[in-house]
């Protein structure tokens, strides 16, 4: 089983600066990886696919990059609506498992 | 536009069944693999349970392997989750969410969930 380990666990930063939130799987992964924001009430939703995939009408201040064991979400210059729990999530090739991290926190410094 | 809306939850006792159902609209749920992800009062995600767009496999977490069965009826546009021998851990937000890519491999469409609460 693969494990996602994402830091740092809590992230404070200012409107209008940059964010990188990474997220390390315990073994190479050769498959499908993506991020998802996550705010308070609210159903998660898909930001970035097959690492580096913006899915439909996320914004392009937000990318993500990374292969093998790092993966990188990177917020170019935040947004207040940006403050909310990310998730870095993969899907191994068979069988299918499908595993998330623990979440960062992206709060307001 | 697409839609999924979980409904089913409550409060059960351990040991006891409970049956979520999600009714999809605004897409072909045939044509799509289907997921539960749940999440405890608190805490991170974790996914449940998945289903391929035909019904034809079904994956499961090892926390829940025998005890939870996924099935679909894409007649009804509706997916379920019989959730059996419930424990107090399983008290969590349990949202669907439509599949996509390879082995359904991301969730790009979520319900807004619906809770379950195992207590005596």
């Amino acid at each position: 089983e693969i494990v996602l380990t994402q830091s740092p666990a809590t992230l404070s930063l200012s409107p209008g600066e940059r964010a990188t939130l990474s997220c390390r799987a315990s073994q190479s992964v050769t498959s499908y990886f993506a991020w998802y924001q996550q705010k308070p009430g609210q159903a998660p939703r898909l930001l970035i696919y097959d690492a580096s995939n913006r899915a439909t009408g996320i914004p392009a201040r937000f990318s993500g990059s990374g292969s093998g064991t790092d993966f990188t979400l990177t917020i170019s210059s935040l947004e207040p609506e940006d403050f909310a729990i990310y998730y870095c999530q993969l899907c191994s090739n068979w069988p299918p498992e499908y595993t998330f991290g623990q979440g960062t926190k992206l709060e307001i410094k | 536009q697409v839609q999924l809306v979980e409904s089913g939850g409550g409060v059960v006792q351990p040991g006891r069944s409970l049956r979520l159902s999600c009714v999809t609209s605004g897409f072909t749920l045939s044509t799509n693999g289907m997921h539960w992800v749940r999440q405890a009062p608190g805490k991170g995600l974790e996914w449940v349970a998945v289903i391929w767009f035909d019904g034809s496999r079904q994956y499961f977490t090892d926390s829940v392997k025998g005890r939870f069965t996924i099935s679909r009826d894409n007649s009804k546009n509706t997916l379920y989750l019989d959730m059996n021998s419930l424990r107090a851990e399983d008290t969590a937000m349990y949202y669907c969410g439509r599949g996509s890519g390879a082995n359904h491999a991301y969730v790009d469409r979520w319900g807004q969930g619906t809770v379950v609460s195992v207590s005596s």
